[in-house]
C-alpha cells in the first residue's frame, strides 16, 4: 500500500523568505502523481501543484517549486517570497492507479510579518 | 471557473440521527469522491464512484455509510445512523480521468457536528 509522510508538523517562515516543506512516500507503482495542496483557514482544499513521475524535470508554479527525487522518494514543496496568504496547512499528496489520493498529515505554515 | 460545490456548509446533529450531504460535482467530470478530514488529522479517503456505483472505498466507508447520484448532478455521501466520532469536515472532490494522472477539484467542505 502507498503511503505518505511528512514530517514537519508545523513551519515558519518571514515573509519575502524562502521555505521548503518535505515530503516522503512509498510506492511500488512506476507510473504516479505527486500533489500539494493548501488548506487555508477556510479548510478548502486548493491544489498548489502538480508532478508526472514519468518528468524529470520540476514543476513550477510561480513561487511554488518542488524538488522532486524519484530514487529517494521524495517530493519538496519550495516557497520562494513567501507571503502571509501562504499561511495554512499543506498537504502532500499521492495519486496513483487507484485514482483516489493518499494525503500525509500536513505541514502548517506560518508567515511571520 | 468551474466549482464543485457542497451543501450544507456545518450540520449538527444528534447521535444516531441520519445525515445527508450534498455535493454537486463540476458537470463534465466522471469520477466523484467523499473525503473526511477529523479536526486535525489528515484527509482520508471514503469512497470513488464511477457510472453509478461505488468503484473504491476505504475501511472507513463501513455499512452506516452510502453513496448516490439520485440524478444527473448531485452527488450524495449518507451516514445513517450518526455517532460522535464521524465528526469531522467531509469533502466532496470530482475528476475527468480516474488514473493518477487526474486533478482532483474539492469542494469547500461540509462541517459535520454529531452531538
Amino acid at each position: 500500500a502507498q503511503t505518505v509522510t511528512q514530517s514537519q508538523p508545523e513551519m515558519s517562515v518571514q515573509e519575502a523568505e524562502t521555505v521548503t516543506l518535505s515530503c516522503t512516500y512509498d510506492t511500488s507503482e512506476s507510473d504516479y502523481y505527486l500533489f500539494w495542496y493548501k488548506q487555508p483557514p477556510s479548510r478548502q482544499m486548493i491544489l498548489v501543484i502538480r508532478q508526472e513521475a514519468y518528468k524529470q524535470q520540476n514543476a513550477t508554479e510561480n513561487r511554488f517549486s518542488v524538488n522532486f527525487q524519484k530514487a529517494a522518494k521524495s517530493f519538496s514543496l519550495k516557497i520562494s517570497d513567501s507571503q502571509l496568504g501562504d499561511a495554512a496547512m499543506y498537504f502532500c499528496a499521492y495519486g496513483g492507479s487507484q485514482g483516489n489520493l493518499i494525503f500525509g498529515k500536513g505541514t502548517k505554515l506560518s508567515v511571520k510579518p | 471557473e468551474p466549482e464543485v460545490t457542497q451543501t450544507p456548509s456545518h450540520q449538527v446533529t444528534q447521535m444516531g440521527q441520519e445525515v445527508i450531504l450534498r455535493c454537486v460535482p463540476i458537470s463534465n467530470h466522471l469520477y466523484f469522491y467523499w473525503y473526511r478530514q477529523i479536526l486535525g488529522q489528515k484527509v482520508e479517503f471514503l469512497v470513488s464512484f464511477y457510472n453509478n456505483e461505488i468503484s473504491e472505498k476505504s475501511e472507513i466507508f463501513d455499512d452506516q455509510f452510502s453513496v448516490e447520484r439520485p440524478d444527473g448532478s448531485n452527488f450524495t455521501l449518507k451516514i445513517r445512523s450518526t455517532k460522535l466520532e464521524d465528526s469531522a469536515m467531509y469533502f466532496c472532490a470530482s475528476s475527468e480521468l480516474r488514473s493518477g494522472a487526474n486533478v482532483l477539484t474539492f469542494g469547500a467542505g461540509s462541517r459535520l457536528t454529531v452531538l
